[in-house]
């Protein structure tokens, strides 16, 4: 299975953008780029996922390079509550049942 | 919104003991999962099922099985509780067909100890 590789750990500054990096050099053309994220004490929860193209939602954006071998999820304005553990992982388009393998993730810390 | 459901937030259990872990979703999902968590090492998966009565083997099966009798719940279950099997236990369930396009909806975990 493609691996992701992240920084273990990052820092930002409330209402300030964020750039979460994660670099996956062995994707193939049929992974799905999966970004979660987890609270403290609480289980991961799905922000955005994609293919090729850029997506945006109500939580983040993620920007995809163009030959797939990274990519940034953009939190565009940080608050206190976005301070968690973002996994960025790849789902394999292998049938039907592909399973979603999840690394130690980064560390998002945000300062008031 | 999607509610997964664990049965328990917290659970202590003796060496040997056969447990039971629950998992009830309200949303229909045919798919879901079983991870367990530990520091340093991530999530990992153990099992999962992509229908009633079916069920595959994820990155760590050995000393669990699972049982999926209705739609709606997944149990997972340890035969003879260990120590080493003491950890953060999270389930999970996502909309069939495209597990690799479809998000997965995650518990609040079980908190595990084996004493």
């Amino acid at each position: 299975d493609a691996k992701t590789t992240q920084p273990n750990s990052m820092e930002s500054n409330e209402e300030e953008p964020v750039h979460l990096p994660c670099n996956h050099s062995t994707i193939s053309g049929t992974d799905y780029i999966h970004w979660y994220r987890q609270l403290p004490s609480q289980g991961p929860e799905y922000v955005i996922h994609g293919l090729t193209s850029n997506v945006n939602n109500r939580m983040a954006s993620l920007a995809i390079a163009e030959d797939r071998k990274s990519s940034t999820l953009i939190l565009h304005r940080a608050t206190l509550r976005d301070a968690a553990v973002y996994y960025c992982i790849l789902a394999r388009r292998t049938g039907a049942n592909s399973k979603l393998t999840f690394g130690k993730g980064i560390t998002l810390s945000v300062r008031p | 919104d999607v509610k997964v459901t664990q049965s328990s937030r917290y659970l202590v259990k003796r060496t040997g003991e056969k447990v039971f872990l629950e998992c009830v979703q309200d949303m229909d999902h045919e798919n879901m999962f079983w991870y367990r968590q530990d520091p340093g090492l991530g999530l990992r998966l153990i099992y999962f099922s992509y229908d009633v009565k079916m069920k595959e083997k994820g990155d760590i099966p050995e000393g669990y099985s699972v049982s999926r009798e209705k739609k709606e719940r997944f149990s997972l279950i340890l035969e003879s509780a260990s120590t080493n099997q003491t950890s953060m236990y999270l389930c999970a369930s996502s909309f069939g067909g495209q597990t690799y396009n479809s998000p997965l909806h995650f518990g609040n975990g079980t908190r595990l100890t084996v004493t």
